[in-house]
């Protein structure tokens, strides 16, 4: 299966600890997304990556929230000092540039975190 | 400020029939509207881009219209089937880059 891979699939964790999730895109697509989605809702945008730059970041991405993808291919998010509303489902998406936009993503299947 | 509304309730339909859902929006102006299918415990999976400048597309049973003077975009599944139970998602691009903004989604239920 060539499709977007997430893993843990799966993390609980305490409140205060650090948590860091892993994203493997498709491997020719150029671009990489982080949502989370809490439950009933839709997934909310968190930040993008064009290769290696991050070149957008939702207000929602707090100081404790870190991402990278330090050679254009897989991705990390890293939640530092965990909260109990940090608990939702975290997705990443990934897409090939298109112009004019409107380009497909591709999601992946998730990684569930639950702060206790 | 921006928001995104599709059908609050569940919506639940008989085997066979069509399902309409509807997705309307405000203070956007988006280039593109999508809709995607999300199944328990799993990542959203694409279904249909339309683009601001097409009033209807069709993929199989699937038709999506967008009527950006009314701002909203209806999804319909003909012959619906209890396969395509799932919850849809619409998504806008927000203007400012690629990311999307979803909707909360609509449940639906197919019944045999």
């Amino acid at each position: 299966d060539t499709g977007v891979s997430q893993n843990p699939r799966h993390k609980i964790t305490k409140r205060g600890q650090n948590v860091t999730f892993r994203c493997d895109p498709i491997s020719e697509h150029n671009r990489l997304y982080w949502y989370r989605q809490t439950l009933g809702q839709g997934p909310e945008f968190l930040t993008y990556f064009q290769n290696e730059a991050q070149l957008e970041k939702s207000r929602l991405l707090s100081d404790r929230f870190s991402a990278e993808r330090p050679k254009g291919s897989f991705s990390t998010l890293e939640i530092q000092r965990t909260e109990q509303g940090d608990s939702a489902m975290y997705l990443c998406a990934s897409s090939r540039s298109l112009q004019g936009g409107g380009e497909t993503q591709y999601f992946g299947p998730g990684t569930r975190l639950l702060v206790l | 400020s921006q928001k995104i509304e599709q059908n609050s309730e569940a919506l639940n339909i008989q085997e066979g029939k069509t399902a309409t859902l509807t997705c309307n929006y405000t203070n956007y102006s988006p280039a593109y509207l999508q809709w995607y299918r999300q199944d328990p415990g799993r990542g959203p999976v694409f279904l249909l881009l339309i683009r601001e400048n097409e009033k209807e597309k069709r993929k199989e049973r699937l038709k999506v219209t967008f009527d950006t003077t009314l701002k909203q975009s209806l999804f319909h599944i003909t012959a619906s089937q209890p396969a395509d139970s799932a919850t849809y998602l619409c998504a806008l691009d927000g203007g400012s880059g690629y990311a999307l903004n979803f909707g909360k989604g609509t449940s639906l239920l197919v019944t045999p």
